[in-house]
């Protein structure tokens, strides 16, 4: 099976704090990207990656950074914290050929206090 | 931007019954749909995907219909189980840069399944 695994389901960081979150995949999917889902507005696209050290903005990029040092890994980091980037944050990872499709991991759930 | 939306935002419907969630798309570029369940406490997970010269595909109690013509995308999950409840998306494939395919989706829509 196809695993995208991000590495806390739940997390409480405080304002100010730089925060990590991680995503690693198992398929040698060249495409990752992350979202953030809230209530009422859906998915929405923090940043991509199409290969290793290659990142995208995506439509919500600011006050998030990404790293992609390896394939298999795609890192969200939130450089200050702040109380308005509580969300659940979902990593998603694609071949990016003919099957179009992502696979999800279970989301990281962060509150920032 | 939000291409992808949903006709309504909760859908309660008996167990038994067959359930009709739908989607409407404005990019008519795109070529790929899909749409995703998404369990309480849970990543999306994938369920059933139409390409744009099919109008109509099946899975296990699931039908996707898609009119290209106003640009409407259906999923049909016949005798709705408890274990349906969920909140469903619709995705349509983009081109976000760099050759990259990405998925633009919809609000969703919450499918609540009453006793």
């Amino acid at each position: 099976d196809v695993k995208v695994t991000q590495s806390s389901r739940y997390l409480v960081k405080r304002t100010g704090e730089k925060v990590f979150l991680e995503c690693v995949q198992d398929m040698d999917h060249e495409n990752m990207f992350w979202y953030r889902q809230d209530p009422g507005l859906g998915l929405r696209l923090i940043y991509f990656s199409y290969d290793v050290k290659m990142k995208e903005k995506g439509d919500i990029p600011e006050g998030y950074s990404v790293s992609r040092e390896k394939k298999e890994r795609f890192s969200l980091i939130l450089e200050s914290a702040s109380t308005n980037q509580t969300s659940m944050y979902l990593c998603a990872s694609s071949s990016g050929g003919a099957d179009y499709g992502y696979t999800f991991g279970s989301g990281t759930r962060l509150t920032v206090v | 931007g939000e291409s992808v939306g949903l006709h309504l935002p909760t859908l309660s419907v008996q167990e038994g019954d067959n359930s009709i969630i739908n989607c409407a798309y404005s990019n008519s570029a795109s070529d790929y749909f899909i749409w995703y369940k998404q369990e309480s406490g849970k990543g999306p997970q994938f369920i059933i995907d139409i390409r744009s010269n099919m109008d109509k595909r099946q899975g296990q109690r699931v039908t996707v219909l898609l009119n290209k013509t106003v640009k409407h995308l259906s999923l049909q999950i016949a005798a709705t189980q408890p274990g349906d409840s969920a909140v469903y998306f619709c995705a349509e494939n983009i081109r976000v840069g760099g050759g990259a395919d990405g998925l633009t989706f919809g609000k969703g829509t919450h499918l609540i399944i009453q006793p």
